[in-house]
């Protein structure tokens, strides 16, 4: 498979939690993005992080990226029941054209 | 249009049949991904094309799948005698950069069905 690994795989919290999503990836990598899914729909842009960055804020959102270990972390604040989607994260492969997505973790927020 | 837009949203074939899909891309985009996302899982790269060029195909899963982008704009994805595994949602995603280096833009996707 192509794909980096997401844990976990499903979460399940209570409306105002925050919500922890973490990545891991296997290639050298330009930047980071992470995406949401609403269900039978496409996928969005969430944020974007590069390599010569460790932490960016957007909103509710705040991603961490720790090169030396591959790894990624997407924190969603103050969730709301809207929050409800799949969350990916893609990494922009410096070895070629191929923008590469994890398996995603389900969140469901619970109102 | 101001969007990504994919036709059709739903389409059901029978094992054996050809189907083509159509990705039209936000006007001005460069780049322009396919991906094929079965269910319950993330999307899988099939192939990137920059302007007309297909600069990389190694994510086809087989000769039955061919792509295109002949002027540089609308691609189309065309599966030859589907089979049943061949189901699953194929994404189109389009960027105005030149690499892989920022937002992709995701079409609604297509959900073929091989009965």
């Amino acid at each position: 498979s192509q794909q980096g690994e997401e844990d976990p795989q499903a979460l399940s919290i209570q409306e105002g939690e925050n919500a922890t999503m973490n990545c891991s990836y296997k290639t050298s990598i330009n930047n980071l993005q992470w995406y949401r899914q609403n269900s039978g729909r496409g996928l969005v842009h969430l944020i974007l992080i590069r390599s010569n960055e460790r932490e960016k804020h957007s909103g509710r959102l705040r991603v961490t990226l720790d090169t030396s270990k591959k790894s990624s972390s997407l924190l969603i604040t103050a969730s709301r029941a809207a929050d409800t989607a799949s969350y990916f994260c893609a990494t922009d492969w410096t070895g070629g054209f191929k923008t590469i997505f994890g398996a995603g973790t389900r969140l469901f927020v619970k109102a | 249009g101001a969007g990504v837009s994919q036709s059709p949203r739903y389409k059901v074939a029978k094992r054996g049949q050809d189907v083509a899909l159509r990705c039209d891309p936000i006007s001005g985009h460069v780049s322009l991904f396919w991906y094929q996302q079965a269910l319950g899982q993330g999307p899988e790269f099939l192939t990137y094309f920059q302007n007309e060029a297909q600069l990389d195909k190694s994510g086809l899963p087989s000769d039955r799948f061919f792509a295109e982008r002949p002027e540089g704009s609308v691609s189309t994805l065309k599966i030859q005698r589907t089979q049943q595994e061949d189901s699953a949602v194929y994404l189109c995603a389009s960027s105005f950069r030149d690499i892989n280096t920022g937002e992709l833009f995701f079409g609604e996707g297509s959900r073929l069905t091989v009965l």
